[in-house]
């Protein structure tokens, strides 16, 4: 079964403090990881789709990886506006089924 | 615009009462699915739908029926609610050769509905 845990659960930031979210999987061959961005009450905003290891992606400050068994979504020089909750989530090869991790809610102070 | 609707957007209900909750497409995508969302749980899948008339269970189906006779929609029913489905719901849809093409967005979500059982 796939399985995706995201670290830390919540994240307070001052503007401007860089830091990193974990997203760690298990799945039996990876179609795809994404990222998306949460706000409270609202669906979830697609960021990024991620193939294979290795691959890395970039949207205004956030910054995306991806290895064999996890990713990462890197914040640089935070602002308000980036406080949010993120999402990680999965695809397996030749399933339509996305799983989804818990998210990490990140609060960004000015 | 492209977009996934979801009606309605609040709902409370009674337990037992049946209920549809309605999602709708306009970007011909064969994949359409519902999720519930609750606190330290995150995104849960309920039913899927691969194309017109092909529908398929999710992680918890218990309690939910599904239906999908057109492209574009795929309600979500609630044939007797009961408390432990207060919960967030989303639907989303993808078209089914995202990663084949390399579509910048995979599943679109529509906007959520926040039912209330008592």
């Amino acid at each position: 079964e796939d399985q995706v845990t995201q670290s830390p659960e919540a994240l307070r930031l001052q503007e401007g403090e860089s830091s990193s979210l974990n997203c760690s999987y298990t799945v039996s061959g990876l179609r795809g990881l994404f990222w998306y961005r949460q706000d409270p009450g609202k669906g979830p905003e697609f960021l990024f789709t991620l193939y294979s290891a290795g691959e890395e992606k970039e949207k205004e400050r956030l910054k995306a990886t991806l290895t064999k068994k996890e990713s990462f979504l890197h914040i640089t020089a935070p602002k308000p506006e980036d406080s949010a909750t993120y999402l990680c989530a999965v695809q397996a090869a030749g399933d339509y089924k996305l799983s989804f991790g818990a998210g990490t809610t990140v609060t960004v102070r000015a | 615009e492209a977009q996934v609707t979801q009606n309605p957007r609040y709902l409370i209900t009674v337990t037992g009462k049946k209920l549809t909750v309605t999602c709708s497409q306009n970007m011909n995508h064969e994949y359409m699915s519902w999720y519930r969302q609750d606190p330290g749980l995150g995104l849960r899948q309920i039913y899927y739908s691969m194309n017109v008339e092909v529908t398929d269970k999710g992680d918890v189906p218990e309690g939910y029926k599904v239906s999908r006779k057109e492209k574009r929609n795929f309600p979500l029913i609630l044939e007797s609610p009961s408390p432990n489905q207060t919960s967030l719901y989303f639907c989303a849809s993808s078209p089914d050769n995202w990663d084949r093409v390399r579509s910048r967005e995979t599943q679109y979500f529509g906007p959520g509905t926040r039912l209330l059982v008592l």
